[in-house]
């Protein structure tokens, strides 16, 4: 099975700076896609990037980027220029590309709350 | 509609009450997913439709829970006789089909209080 790992409880960071928040999974698939969500006060949970696996390339949404290390099974998410509407809880996700059974289910980490300051 | 709604937003039951959840997904959308996402937690798969099919039960953690989607739309949620650990917030998503590279579009949730 696999499995999610946020090891950051909660990170804070000052408007306008750059904060990482680490995600770590575990698999012995070969693709799959990881995500991160944003679940800001209001509850929602709102997609922030996709990674598919199998691309080299790092995703990248306007201020968000992640640096996907497949060999390290590591999949960090990027904020720059952070805002206070940026205040949430993060969750980093994965999902197979198998259709079988439970496989297009997500499996979320833990979360990583995200405070932001003036 | 828009988005994937859910009712009720709040719901508090006492121990031993059945209690029913709601879930209207976008409309069109194939396939549907429930969540159960406990406070300080992620959220953790229940179970999934394709249609009015529901291929995996695994995730519900007894047989106190169970769900339906007769008509390949609307999903119920229902839970008897509740406990006090199954108080979270139960989530729904939709997708429009069964396909891995489909994003879940997720509704607000209930969150549930068993006292």
């Amino acid at each position: 099975a696999q499995t999610v790992t946020q090891s950051q409880p909660e990170m804070s960071v000052q408007e306008a700076e750059t904060v990482t928040l680490s995600c770590t999974y575990d698999t012995s698939e070969s693709d799959y896609y990881l995500f991160w969500y944003k679940q800001p006060p209001s509850r929602q949970m709102i997609l922030v990037i996709r990674q598919e696996a199998y691309k080299q390339q790092n995703a990248t949404e306007n201020r968000f980027s992640v640096n996907f290390q497949k060999a390290a099974k590591s999949f960090s998410l990027k904020i720059s220029d952070s805002q206070l509407g940026d205040a949430a809880m993060y969750f980093c996700a994965y999902r197979s590309t198998y259709l079988t059974g439970t496989a297009s289910k997500l499996t979320f980490g833990t979360g990583t709350r995200l405070q932001v300051t003036l | 509609g828009a988005g994937v709604s859910q009712s009720p937003r709040y719901k508090v039951t006492k121990r031993g009450q059945d209690v029913t959840l709601r879930c209207d997904p976008i409309s069109s959308h194939a396939t549907l997913y429930w969540y159960q996402q406990a406070l300080g937690q992620g959220p953790e798969f229940l179970t999934y439709f394709n249609y009015e099919a529901q291929p995996d039960k695994s995730g519900l953690p007894s047989d106190r829970f169970s769900a339906e989607r007769p008509e390949g739309s609307i999903s119920t949620l229902t839970i008897q006789r509740t406990e006090q650990r199954d108080s979270a917030m139960y989530r729904c998503a939709s997708s429009p089909r069964l396909a891995t590279n489909n994003e879940q579009f997720f509704g607000p949730g209930t969150r549930l209080t068993v006292l």
